[in-house]
């Protein structure tokens, strides 16, 4: 079956601009996670989605926001882009909010603020 | 804050060793530890988890061990192979189902 599918795979903005990345979860996981990934860092949490409702958020400010449609895609959206911000943002799937199988992540989306 | 953390960025194996990848924590409410294996380019692979009411959980080539005391985590990939070369993740489930990741050991098997 089918991966979790994240387009576009690169992407270069400016700063203040704003930005929408997609997710497309494994046929029947209604749970989809997002994290950004930086060097020294590692993965850092920013939100759940399950059944269209965001069940958890991480310490990110409120210019990134997501939303999940009803066939479990979902979107992330980064409003006015700084510098900062340039990463690797994964989407995860799982079949239930507590992941207890684990997640499957996706190859992630590198934005590039420039 | 990072409440998981893997000190050692980089690990390097001969090929047959035993690999042992280190992580610790701060929260003792975490409930539920997972690794993962993350090659380059693509998003990371759930490879072995354990819950908290366990101390070790094995799985062919990979054991985890949990030491709650310590609050520390370890991978252990015995023998290990050329393929396992790879960034190893340890994450952990605190409250409201969040994982926290730590930041990853590259890990390196010499043929």
């Amino acid at each position: 079956k089918a991966g979790v599918t994240q387009t576009p795979r690169y992407l270069i903005k400016t700063r203040g601009q704003q930005v929408t990345l997609s997710c497309s979860p494994i046929s029947g996981h209604r749970s989809v996670s997002w994290y950004q990934q930086t060097p020294g860092q590692g993965l850092q949490f920013l939100f759940e989605y399950f059944s269209e409702t965001q069940r958890n958020k991480g310490n990110f400010p409120g210019r990134f926001s997501g939303r999940q449609f009803s066939n479990s895609r979902s979107e992330m959206n980064v409003s006015t882009l700084e510098l900062g911000d340039s990463a690797l943002y994964l989407c995860a799937s799982s079949l239930t909010l507590q992941g207890a199988y684990g997640y499957t992540f996706g190859s992630g989306t590198r934005l590039t603020v420039v | 804050d990072q409440q998981v953390k893997q000190n050692s960025p980089s690990l390097s194996v001969q090929e047959g060793r035993i690999s042992i990848l280190n992580c610790d924590y701060t929260n003792s409410m975490f409930d539920y530890f997972l690794w993962y294996k993350k090659y380059p380019a693509e998003g990371p692979t759930f490879l072995i988890s354990i819950s908290s009411i366990k101390d070790k959980n094995e799985d062919g080539r990979f054991t985890v061990f949990l030491n709650k005391s310590a609050k520390h985590l370890s991978l252990h990939i015995v023998p290990s192979q050329p393929g396992d070369s790879a960034v190893y993740f340890c994450a952990a489930r605190g409250t409201g189902n969040q994982f926290y990741f730590g930041t990853g050991t590259s890990l390196t098997v010499i043929p």
